[in-house]
Parts: structure tokens; sequence; C-alpha cells
């Protein structure tokens, strides 16, 4: 079967660092995305790793181990817009969304 | 960037009606649609994957005869419930992949239908 699994849930202060850990179980594995979604809104794709190794997007970056079946999404110099829940999603013959982990960024 | 369109946006209807939403990619073709449904505060469910021009492939537990998908063409895909019920209501995403630049197989997610069955 297929599943991933992220915490539920993190709280972190302005301007600080923070990292979102995913850890997945599929089979037809082409790589892992990120996603951001705002309350009320749709999902907006962040970042994807095919390879293993760190992806880097601005204040955003995504790192991927294939071997470990292992990604997280670092977040730097937090702002409270950041506010959001983060879906780590396995790319294959389909995508497969985990269940989100909730950022809370607090001044 | 790449840009999928919704309609409506949100919809609120009586029980045993049937709903119609759009999902529409404006400046690239897309061969693939996916159909999710998200409940509050939890994951994106996909629902069903659409192929221009064939029948929608339904995810187990997705009853194709009450949520019906028509891609008819590079550009539309729409997802009609039928006979909705209150369980029904929920917040329908499409997303499209096709050959919009943006690297490997990048879905584009449209803004979403709230649909609310009294």
């Amino acid at each position: 079967g297929q599943s991933l699994e992220q915490p539920s849930e993190v709280t972190a202060v302005e301007g600080a660092i923070v990292q979102i850990n995913c850890t997945y179980q599929t089979s037809g594995f082409y790589g892992l995305s990120w996603y951001q979604q705002h309350d009320g809104g749709a999902p907006t794709f962040l970042s994807y790793n095919a390879l293993d190794g760190l992806e880097e997007t601005g204040r955003f970056s995504s790192f991927l181990s294939r071997s470990d079946s292992y990604g997280y999404l670092l977040l730097q110099e937090l702002q409270m817009k950041d506010s959001a829940s983060y879906f780590c999603a396995v790319e294959g013959f389909k995508t497969i969304f985990g269940a989100g982990t909730r950022l809370f960024v607090k001044a | 960037g790449a840009v999928v369109s919704q309609h409506p946006s949100w919809v609120i209807c009586k029980s045993g009606t049937s709903v119609k939403i759009e999902c529409r990619s404006l400046d690239f073709q897309a061969t693939t649609m996916f159909w999710y449904r998200q409940f509050p505060k939890q994951s994106l469910m996909l629902m069903a994957t659409s192929n221009e021009g064939s029948k929608a492939t339904y995810e187990q537990g997705v009853e194709k005869d009450k949520f019906l998908i028509n891609h008819a063409s590079l550009t539309l895909s729409t997802l009609t419930v039928t006979s909705a019920h209150p369980e029904d209501s929920s917040f329908y995403i499409c997303s499209a992949v096709g050959e919009a630049s943006g690297g490997p197989a990048t879905q584009y997610f449209g803004p979403g239908t709230r649909l609310t069955v009294l």
C-alpha cells in the first residue's frame, strides 16, 4: 500500500527555522513534492525532488533521501504569512498526499 | 505560469439536486486532470483521474455513478455530483498536468469549489 507520515502540527516563532519531516511507503515512486495550503484556499506547489539531495528555492528548501524513503521541507526566516498547512505528496502513477502539517508562526 | 480555473468557486444546493463543477486549464493543454475532495482540516483525497477522450479512472470507494466526470477537451474537465446529499458537502479541487513549463509532471491546482448541500 501507500502511506505518508508527517507531523500533524508544528509551532515556531517569526525569524526561526522549521523542518517538516515526511516518511513514505509507496510503489511507483517518481519523486516527492511539497505543497502549501492556507485555510480556505487551494494547494500551491512549493517544490519537487526526484533525486536525492537538497533543492533550494528562496527561503524554502526540500530534501529527499530515496534510500531512506524520507524527505523534509525546511522553512527559513519564518514569517507570519507562512502559517498554513504543508503537505508532502508522493508523485508516482498518481499523487498521494500526506495528512498535512499545520504550521503556526508566532510573533 | 500555468493557470487552472474552477467554476463555480462555491455553490449551495438542496439535497437531491445535481451540481456540475468545471475545471479549465487556461494557458495549456491538459492531457490529464485530477479531481480531489478535501474535508475540513483533512488531506486531499484523490477521487478520480480524468484523461481527455477516455473514461475516468476512479479511486476505490468513489462511486462513479454519483460523481460523473467528463474530460471533453484538452482544456476542460467537469465533475457532476449527482443527487447530492449533505455528506457530499466538501471542498472539491481539480488539478491539471500537461505540457506547461514547470519541470516533471507538475500539477497545477485550481482554486477549488466549496460545495454545501442543505
